[in-house]
């Protein structure tokens, strides 16, 4: 079957790093989403992976392992505003998104 | 700007009242999509456009309709709602395999309540 799993909640501190972790079994893969979902509004993009490695976008970066079914999202000087749900999703081989739950990211300052 | 637009943002029913939610597209994107979101849970697709073929999930009820009368707009009929049914509805669109563009934009939704 299709699965996506990441942790459901994490906390850190204001100005520290965090890095929320996906891993993935999907029939077919067609790269790597993450999204980032305030409470009551609807999910924006951040990154898509198709190819292993990093990829950095300011303080956002996200990470691809295809052969481990793996990604992670790692956001740097983390700020108030960055407390979300970050949702990580997979394009399988119909072109549809497969969703994980989302990760609730807690910041504290 | 070019954007997805949903109306109503809020919209509250009654049991076995059906109700429409609209979408429309300023992006001329090909592929329109209707998810239902319910708290802490991940999107979960109902339906998608590809141009103007309509694709069923397997699992979506038969409650659940929509149309797409042009490339711009799509509206989702709910024929009887129930209390299960109160979620937040997501329009997305992308331009699919087109230009290899699969990034998909989210409306703001539509939060319905059913009383």
């Amino acid at each position: 079957g299709q699965n996506i799993d990441q942790p459901t909640e994490m906390t850190a501190t204001e100005g520290a790093i965090v890095q929320i972790n996906c891993t993935y079994q999907t029939s077919g893969f067609n790269g790597l989403f993450w999204y980032q979902q305030h409470a009551g509004e609807a999910p924006t993009f951040l990154s898509y992976n198709v190819l292993d490695g990093l990829e950095e976008k300011g303080r956002f970066s996200s990470f691809l392992s295809r052969s481990k079914g793996y990604s992670y999202l790692l956001l740097k000087e983390l700020q108030m505003k960055d407390s979300a749900s970050y949702l990580c999703a997979c394009m399988d081989s119909n072109y549809q998104l497969i969703w994980g739950a989302g990760t609730k990211l807690i910041i504290k300052p | 700007d070019a954007m997805v637009i949903q109306n109503p943002r809020y919209q509250v029913t009654q049991f076995g009242k059906p109700v429409t939610l609209s979408c429309s597209q300023t992006l001329n994107h090909n592929v329109m999509y209707w998810y239902q979101q319910k708290s802490s849970q991940a999107p979960k697709l109902l339906f998608h456009y590809y141009d103007k073929d309509f694709n069923n999930e397997a699992d979506t009820p038969d409650n659940f309709q929509s149309r797409r009368p042009n490339t711009s707009f799509c509206f989702l009929d709910i024929r009887s709602p129930g209390l299960g049914d109160a979620a937040m509805y997501l329009c997305a669109t992308s331009n699919g395999p087109r230009d290899r563009s699969y990034e998909q934009y989210f409306g703001p939704g539509t939060r319905l309540t059913v009383t």
